[in-house]
């Protein structure tokens, strides 16, 4: 089982609709929580980074973290058909830098 | 402020060769990290670099090794290539080792064939 389980897609969803993505996880020691925005030959752009559990908002992005659940998830409103690219959920321990990812989910917003 | 630059941005191998791929880390960072993306993969993470030390590694062979200069730019270098090695990689940097942001190159795209 991996550490970190994220639904691989596509999620395709029209112009304007809300986006939710989401990643589950084992490893309890996971303390940050971060999602990546990727687009086609790019590397990952860091969106959203939160720490423990609660919500973080940022514009049109909302970071949760549910830790009792292993649960965490962002949601983007008003999505536009720049916001299509992989979105990645990575998870950090306390004590040493190592990102974990998940596998990324492909998102496509069509105008 | 500059960011990460890697170089090259895409090369093409034969099994057994060797590579070196180099990264530029962003100004004012310490730290560089590598990380493997095989393709439809999340990122793994290869080794950290923390003033020219190897400040951890994940599950990859010996043949995966690397390098801190002290202007704090990296390489990569791997060694008897196999097809499995075709990936993306990608280098991130930070100011710091334990819970500051990464930020990423746009990676180096390796065939071998």
């Amino acid at each position: 089982q991996k550490e970190v389980e994220q639904d691989p897609g596509p999620l395709s969803v029209p112009e304007g609709a809300i986006v939710s993505l989401n990643c589950t996880y084992s490893n309890s020691a996971f303390q940050y929580f971060m999602w990546y925005r990727q687009y086609s030959r790019k590397g990952p752009e860091l969106l959203m980074y939160t720490y423990s559990s609660g919500n973080k908002e940022d514009g049109r992005f909302t970071a949760q973290v549910d830790k009792s659940s292993k649960y965490i998830s962002l949601f983007i409103r008003d999505s536009q058909p720049s916001d299509s690219a992989t979105y990645l959920c990575a998870m950090m321990n306390t004590g040493f830098q190592k990102l974990v990812f998940g596998t990324g989910t492909r998102l496509l917003v069509s105008p | 402020e500059t960011g990460v630059t890697q170089s090259p941005t895409h090369l093409i191998k034969t099994r057994g060769q060797q590579v070196t791929l180099r990264c530029s880390s962003q100004s004012g960072h310490n730290t560089v990290s590598w990380y493997q993306q095989a393709l439809g993969q999340g990122p793994q993470f290869i080794f950290q670099y923390y003033r020219e030390e190897e400040n951890g590694r994940g599950n990859f062979p010996p043949r995966f090794s690397g390098l801190q200069f002290p202007n704090y730019s990296s390489e990569l270098n791997v060694n008897a290539l196999e097809l499995d090695d075709s990936a993306l990689y990608l280098c991130a940097s930070s100011q710091g080792t334990v819970r500051e942001t990464q930020y990423f190159g746009p990676g180096t795209r390796l065939l071998v064939l």
